[in-house]
């Protein structure tokens, strides 16, 4: 029930194109659905969140869109850069007061 | 204002032996949590620490330990370390317990030999 599936492991996109990175969470306690981007050697840093009350966020480039009643969500990353080469998890939170991580999303954008 | 600060940022140690690992949070955050990172488990949840008590637990042995002092700085110990310690230890923190947008340090590397 704490899991966090995330989908694809890989993902490859050329510059300028849509990268798209999904999410299904099971645990219906999660009231917080976060986005972290790590690269080589450095911690997660938070890139966007979206609360299950909202069905799209935007932020720049990048788009959240929730659909509450699939549990699932997903990151949309438009006009993909080489900069934004790096992995990325979903995770989920709630009442445990801990991150749920999903398993993680490698991205290569391709100049 | 400085992020979460993690010391050291690489160490080796061998079977046996055992680490403590430091982290400052931001200043002003009061909840600190630990999260351990490998390839085959992905980012799995250690232990929260808020006002010098830990708060939650993940799903390890009781040889990971840990402890915040007043400062909101905290430390984690792994004792008897083993092959499978191996990884990145990270520290997050946020403002107070219950907030969710947790910030990240850039971690402790452990290698086990």
């Amino acid at each position: 029930q704490q899991q966090v599936k995330q989908s694809p492991q890989s993902l490859i996109v050329q510059k300028g194109g849509i990268s798209i990175i999904n999410c299904a969470y099971e645990n219906t306690a999660f009231d917080y659905f976060p986005w972290y981007q790590q690269f080589p050697g450095k911690g997660p840093a938070l890139l966007i969140a979206i609360r299950p009350d909202v069905s799209e966020k935007k932020e720049g480039r990048f788009t959240i869109s929730f659909n509450k009643s699939a549990k699932q969500f997903s990151l949309h990353i438009m006009d993909s850069q080489p900069g934004d080469s790096a992995t990325y998890f979903c995770a989920g939170y709630g009442a445990t007061n801990k991150l749920i991580f999903g398993t993680g999303t490698l991205l290569a954008v391709q100049p | 204002k400085a992020g979460v600060t993690q010391t050291p940022r690489y160490l080796i140690k061998t079977r046996g032996q055992q680490v403590t690992l430091s982290c400052s949070p931001i200043s002003g955050h009061r909840s600190v949590s630990w999260y351990q990172q490998t390839p085959g488990q992905g980012l799995q949840f250690l232990f929260e620490y808020f006002s010098e008590t830990q708060r939650n637990k993940g799903n390890f042995p009781g040889r990971f330990s840990g402890r915040q002092f007043s400062n909101s700085r905290s430390e984690m110990n792994v004792s008897t370390l083993e092959l499978g310690d191996s990884a990145l230890y990270l520290c997050a923190s946020s403002l107070n317990r219950g907030f969710e947008t947790q910030y990240f340090g850039p971690g402790t590397r452990l290698l086990v030999l």
